[in-house]
């Protein structure tokens, strides 16, 4: 059974720097057709896709943060990671990552979800 | 940018049937996939291409998929229900949800 376990920081000041770091167990983030993902959710909001990483470091993000975000993976240590720049107020949630379920698709029907870390942007 | 449209609530009693909408141009064209949120806890995939299940979800989740609406359909509705609903698609390279549905069980 795949595992997800999101860490990182849980106080950012305005203007640094999020990185959080998505660490798998029970599988490897180097097989299988799937885009591994960042998915947020601002409190008490819906859910925001962030962006999502391949094996082979292609990545596709959303246009809103796209600007700000950095995704990459590291098979050595079965993980893959999230970078996001400037951070301010309205970057302040949940960050999940998650994996897609077994589908032609492969980058989106997110199955398999960390337990998600508190992200809080404040001065 | 592509716009899912969910009701804000919906409210059903228990073992009647549920029916969330998610409106979208010709969403029917495109793949749709369904998540559920209890609160303080991690969404959960519950149907998945339209109208497939993952292992582990009851058979009353079912989905359709059809011109400018899909459908998440929950039949005899359970008090353990009662989550956040959120529609998904993929579209220009981006994943894209839903504002989500609060199911309420009377």
């Amino acid at each position: 059974q795949v595992q997800l376990q999101e860490s990182g920081p849980g106080l950012l000041k305005p203007s640094e720097t999020l990185s959080l770091t998505c660490s798998v167990s029970g599988g490897s983030v180097s097989s299988g057709d799937y885009y591994w993902g960042w998915i947020r959710q601002s409190p008490g909001k819906g859910l925001e896709w962030i962006g999502s990483i391949y094996r082979s470091g292609s990545t596709f993000s959303n246009p809103s943060v796209k600007s700000r975000v950095t995704i990459s993976i590291d098979s050595s240590n079965n993980q893959f990671s999230l970078t996001l720049t400037s951070v301010t107020a309205t970057d302040t949630g949940v960050y999940y990552c998650a994996r897609p379920a077994m589908t032609a698709a492969g980058i989106d029907a997110f199955e398999m979800w960390g337990q998600g870390t508190l992200v809080i942007v404040s001065s | 940018s592509y716009v899912l449209t969910q009701p804000p609530s919906v409210s059903v009693a228990p073992g009647q049937t549920a029916r969330i909408p998610c409106g979208g141009n010709n969403i029917g064209g495109k793949t749709v996939h369904w998540y559920l949120q209890k609160p303080g806890q991690a969404p959960v995939l519950v149907v998945y291409d339209d109208s497939d299940r993952p292992s582990g979800i009851p058979e009353r989740f079912s989905g359709s998929n059809s011109g400018n609406t899909a459908t998440l359909t929950i039949s005899r509705v359970e008090v353990g229900d009662e989550a956040d609903y959120y529609c998904q698609v993929w579209h220009s390279s981006s994943v894209v949800f839903g504002g989500g549905t609060k199911l309420t069980v009377l």
